[in-house]
């Protein structure tokens, strides 16, 4: 059973440039969250998405964006890009308001 | 906004020693919850609380949901050298709030 995959593991985007960070649940999960992690800090909360709408979001400006498709599986977008979005993205998937699983990260280095 | 001051910052220890972390907080939670993060990993679940109170084990690992509703602590017995982490408490308002409000981490180092 597949865990939490998120693709791609690893990047460099320049100062200005847009990205898209992808994220497939946990089979059977319905729900996906993204929370960004940078250097020696805890994971921020971003947004929810939940029946292919967002259905919360944190602290984060409109560059932030997402999107949630039929299959469950997850977009995250970031435009304009500044260094200070260079951190671990992490994926979460649950059941409806259950426990999350985690994926691996997508670490995105702003140069 | 809601935060978890998380104490101490890093832990180093030997091999055999108990340890033990905690995360405070001024709002209320209605779940808390434990994790562990590898490098280059993400964080793995390792004690939820759902009630004030509640007293859970995960073999060598305990966690309390305090009282208050407001802290959380967790203890590791014997440690060993795959201890090795950064821990991480986290808490749920629930209420309709789904987010996870994380502390900035423990990371623990254990000497063979």
């Amino acid at each position: 059973d597949a865990g939490v995959t998120q693709s791609p593991t690893h990047l460099i985007k320049t100062r200005g440039q847009q990205v898209t960070l992808r994220c497939s649940p946990k089979s059977g999960h319905d729900t996906v969250s993204w929370y960004q992690q940078a250097l020696g800090q805890g994971p921020q909360f971003i947004f929810q998405y939940y029946e292919e709408e967002e259905r919360q979001r944190g602290n984060f400006p409109d560059r932030f964006s997402g999107h949630q498709f039929p299959n469950y599986s997850s977009e995250l977008n970031v435009n304009a890009l500044l260094l200070g979005d260079s951190a671990l993205y992490l994926c979460a998937s649950s059941l409806a308001r259950g426990g999350y699983t985690f994926g691996s990260g997508t670490r995105l280095t702003v140069v | 906004g809601q935060q978890l001051n998380q104490s101490p910052q890093s832990m180093f220890i030997q091999e055999g020693e108990d340890v033990s972390m905690n995360c405070t907080s001024s709002s209320i939670f209605n779940t808390w919850l434990w994790y562990k993060q590898d490098p280059g990993e993400g964080p793995v679940l390792l004690i939820a609380l759902y009630k004030a109170g509640e007293l859970t084990s995960n073999g060598r690992l305990t966690a309390q949901f305090g009282i208050t509703r407001k802290d959380s602590f967790l203890n590791i017995s014997a440690s060993i050298p795959s201890d090795v982490g950064i821990y991480f408490c986290a808490g749920q308002l629930g209420g309709g709030s789904e987010k996870l409000v994380f502390g900035k981490g423990t990371k623990l180092t254990v000497n063979p």
